[in-house]
């Protein structure tokens, strides 16, 4: 089983809007709506933002939006704040039942 | 409000055996499978392993694959997972989480350190 793919970087200033990508195969994300995203500050757990490719647990602002498109999911980050700063990581259930993550991608607000 | 408390992390020389633990609360706790995740100093998130929500049906990594098990206590809402010849590699913090298709909610994870 493969990792799914992330940018390692992204960026956005204050306000803005900023879409990571999560590539993975029909095995995974394309065959199952079993996408989350986890947030993670430095030294700290991570915290699920996303699951089920759109769904925000309790307590999640709703700047924060998935989606997906045949086997790619995306998150959207919608009017940045400082606090946004953090690594993000996909993950997707598979085939087999088996879980992929991504190799994370680092966020950063200008 | 969902809660899981993972323990049992440690330092522990390569080839030994641990045993780590996940009180889970706030959800009704047999109706969920559950889920086992670490992370590598420096490293991204790696799935471990799962159970269903009866105990019956469980998973794992092939990187843990015959060393690890993984079971659970419905009447104590509690999730464990026997980990056996513990390599270097395994040194990781290590995180219960609430699903398996579907990962809602992640603990704040235990630490296990495999050294000689």
């Amino acid at each position: 089983q493969s990792a799914l793919t992330q940018p390692p970087s992204a960026s956005g200033s204050p306000g803005q809007s900023v879409t990571i990508s999560c590539t993975g195969t029909s095995s995974d994300v394309g065959a199952y709506n079993s996408v989350s995203w986890y947030q993670q500050h430095p030294g700290k757990a991570p915290k699920v933002m996303i699951s089920e490719v759109r769904k925000r647990p309790s307590g999640v602002p709703d700047r924060f939006s998935g989606s997906k498109s045949g086997n790619t999911a995306s998150l959207t980050v919608s009017g940045l704040q400082a606090e946004d700063e953090a690594d993000y990581y996909c993950s997707s259930f598979a085939d087999n039942n088996y879980v992929v993550f991504g190799g994370g991608t680092k966020l950063t607000v200008l | 409000e969902v809660q899981l408390l993972e323990s049992g992390g440690g330092l522990v020389q390569p080839g030994g055996s641990l045993r780590l633990s996940c009180a889970a609360s706030g959800f009704i706790f047999s109706n969920f499978a559950m889920s086992w995740v670490r992370q590598a100093p420096g490293k991204g998130l790696e799935w471990v392993s799962a159970i269903s929500g009866s105990g019956g049906n469980t998973y794992f990594a092939d990187s843990v694959k015959g060393r690890f098990t993984i079971s659970r206590d419905n009447s104590k809402n509690t999730l464990y997972m026997q980990m056996n010849s513990l390599r270097a590699e395994d040194t990781a913090v290590y995180y219960c989480t609430k699903g398996l298709r579907s990962t809602d909610y992640c603990g704040q994870g235990t630490l296990v350190t495999v050294s000689s």
